[in-house]
């Protein structure tokens, strides 16, 4: 069974609009969670992460939040480049260095 | 700093022969992480070390896979004998061991396998 899952294979958005990544899980233990970008050929980059005692974490130009009720988080990018162009992987874990379980990704093309 | 390194990159081999991946973490890193990622799938953990010692291989296919980490730094994974189905991406991650609360994982490149 999926315990983290991103409905959303691909997305695509226009340089400078708001790209939003969707993400949900299953497991309530779930208590870290984190994003990772992926660019051909290499491997995942961490990106932002944000812990279950908070619901939004900022870092720059990318926002994570967290609706624990609704078991979803989403990844906000403002504004969207052309760099931003990779697969996103949403992870999960509990707390206690435990193993990620991540999504399948969700492809972002932002168009120039 | 120096990120995690793998190699070889790229490996195509037969069915049945075997096969063998390398994985040196960030240094001080005490966690050491094998995930196994098939295309249109996120990574799947394969095998976590801490230090020298196995955290948990639960999803490790024994009877094929083996993996070691002797000095708790570099690690190993071997394949032995190769099936179709291990064609994948084979990624290695570290972490630093200190929180064992919610720690960052930090991906090297990968080896690509394919398996004809």
């Amino acid at each position: 069974d999926q315990q983290v899952k991103q409905n959303s294979p691909s997305l695509s958005v226009q340089e400078g609009r708001i790209s939003i990544l969707n993400c949900d899980y299953t497991n309530s233990m779930f208590d870290y969670f984190l994003w990772y970008k992926k660019y051909p050929a290499e491997g995942p980059t961490f990106l932002i992460s944000i812990s279950s005692i908070k619901d939004k974490n900022e870092d720059g130009r990318f926002t994570v939040f967290l609706n624990k009720s609704a078991k979803h988080l989403s990844l906000h990018i403002v504004p969207s480049q052309p760099g931003d162009s990779a697969v996103y992987f949403c992870a999960a874990l509990v707390s206690g260095n435990t193993p990620l379980v991540f999504g399948k990704g969700t492809r972002l093309s932002v168009i120039a | 700093e120096a990120g995690v390194a793998q190699s070889p990159r790229y490996k195509i081999i037969e069915k049945r022969q075997s096969v063998a991946f390398w994985c040196n973490p960030i240094s001080g890193h005490a966690t050491l992480y094998w995930y196994q990622q098939i295309l249109g799938q996120g990574p799947k953990l394969l095998i976590q070390f801490q230090n020298n010692g196995v955290v948990d291989d639960s999803q490790l296919p024994k009877d094929r896979f083996s993996a070691e980490r002797l000095k708790g730094v570099d690690s190993t994974l071997k394949i032995q004998p190769a099936k179709l189905e291990d064609s994948a991406v084979y990624l290695c991650a570290s972490s630093d061991g200190k929180d064992s609360f919610q720690e960052t994982q930090y991906f090297g490149p990968g080896t690509r396998l394919l398996v004809l």
